[in-house]
């Protein structure tokens, strides 16, 4: 299973953009790149899965580049709401188990 | 979208008893659906993972007779925390998929606080 690695902790303010990077350097070939969203006490919440290029959603866009060595999460026009944890992890089609890295807290002030 | 339950949403209990937690999917079959304990800001931790009507498969260093996983239909899984220790005390989530989801998409319960005093 590849490692994520993605930073710890962000804060932004309400109407901004905010791009969360995940680096997983060795990402295999039949690996997809997937982003959850947790709120306190609460389970994760899918967002946003992609292989390659660009993928959007009505809540984010997904940024792959061609190596596929990273990953940007933007969440256009942040709100209050979103603050939460957000998680990035390389799930093999293969396998069936999700391994959560440590996540990146985002907070978002008025 | 598919909607996971879990049953009971807090539970405190007296250490050495067991305690049952339940998830349930409610409007699709779960063939697979898994069990992850998180402590206060930390990450999801995968516990096991079971198939219906099969014997679930523990992740290294969780013990088996400790946290028994039943996944007797395709809608229900229970996870019991036998002889409970304050130590335990965690939130757990369980999380499931159906034939049809995709590898990378799960859907998961809202969680169980677990408290053992």
């Amino acid at each position: 299973l590849a490692k994520t690695t993605q930073p710890i902790s962000m804060d932004s303010y309400e109407g901004q953009e905010v791009n969360i990077t995940c680096s997983h350097n060795n990402i295999a070939t039949n690996d997809y790149i997937t982003w959850y969203q947790q709120f306190p006490s609460q389970g994760p919440r899918f967002i946003i899965q992609g292989y390659k290029t660009k993928v959007t959603n009505e809540v984010a866009s997904l940024f792959i580049p061609a190596d596929r060595k990273s990953s940007t999460l933007s969440l256009p026009r942040v709100s209050l709401s979103d603050t939460a944890v957000y998680y990035c992890l390389v799930v093999n089609t293969g396998f069936q188990k999700l391994v959560f890295g440590t996540g990146t807290r985002l907070l978002v002030s008025p | 979208g598919a909607v996971v339950s879990q049953h009971p949403s807090w539970v405190i209990c007296k250490s050495g008893t067991s305690v049952k937690i339940e998830c349930r999917s409610l409007d699709f079959q779960a063939t697979t659906m898994f069990w992850y304990r998180q402590f206060p800001k930390q990450s999801l931790m995968l516990m096991a993972t079971s198939n219906e009507g099969s014997k679930a498969t523990y992740e290294q260093g969780v013990e088996k007779d400790k946290f028994l996983i039943n996944h007797a239909s395709l809608t229900l899984s229970t996870l019991t925390v036998t002889s409970a220790h304050p130590e335990d005390s965690s939130f757990y989530i369980c999380s499931a998929r159906g034939p049809e989801t995709s590898a990378h998409e799960q859907y998961f319960g809202p969680g169980t606080r677990l408290t053992v005093t």
